[in-house]
């Protein structure tokens, strides 16, 4: 199992341009989610998905899009890049159910908006 | 606001010396804390997590400690080494929410030879 991934590595836009970052797991893992890190605040969530085709806001969602057509994959879309996006992004999945909400991190995207 | 509060920030170990990271938490609801541990230029792992039916939780060198009445709850790691030097997350959420975990700020730890 390659776990979950995410592509690409490292990514530099210009304000007011869009991108989709990609995350994939192979786990078959119901639930998936989007954090960003910023230095001194943790990780935040933006979006996160139950399923197929169920998505919800978390904490910080303004400026992003997701959607979720299948199980192994949930992109993040950014319409409009602005500079207060800059961040690393991580995609987490993890089984409903179960005693454990132990989630499983993808190794990040580094963004940078100019 | 920040529901779960960690310290310190940052923390300098000597090798073999005991680490301390404390969390405290605010939303009664919580009913899961984990913590994570993430290397530079890596996603965080889990390292250890545990529900407030137990005050102690111990997994090797790492133990976290609970209390619920002060809604607290620390990792302990014993004996630190140099491959322990790391970024720790403390987290918690609460059972049904599917994958809302609140975080913490972070603790830099750093284990001197």
């Amino acid at each position: 199992n390659a776990g979950v991934t995410q592509t690409p590595k490292f990514q530099v836009l210009k304000t007011g341009q869009s991108m989709t970052l990609q995350c994939a797991q192979d786990m078959n893992h119901e639930y998936m989610s989007w954090y960003r890190q910023d230095p001194g605040m943790g990780l935040r969530l933006i979006h996160y998905s139950v399923g197929a085709g169920i998505t919800d806001q978390g904490e910080v969602p303004n400026g992003y899009n997701v959607s979720r057509s299948t199980t192994e994959d949930f992109p993040l879309r950014l319409l409009s890049a602005a500079p207060s996006q800059t961040s690393v992004y991580f995609c987490a999945s993890r089984p409903a159910g179960g005693r454990t909400d132990t989630q499983y991190f993808g190794p990040g995207t580094r963004l940078t908006v100019l | 606001q920040q529901q779960v509060k960690q310290s310190p920030q940052s923390l300098i170990v000597q090798k073999g010396g005991i680490s301390i990271i404390n969390c405290a938490y605010e939303n009664t609801a919580f009913d899961y804390f984990p913590w994570y541990q993430q290397f530079p230029g890596k996603g965080p792992a889990l390292l250890i997590a545990i529900r407030p039916d137990v005050s102690e939780k111990k997994e090797g060198r790492f133990t976290i400690s609970f209390n619920k009445s002060a809604k607290q709850f620390s990792l302990h790691i014993m004996d630190s080494q140099p491959g322990d030097s790391a970024t720790y997350f403390c987290a918690a959420t609460r059972g049904g929410t599917a994958s809302k975990l609140t975080f913490g700020t972070g603790t830099r730890l750093q284990v001197t030879l």
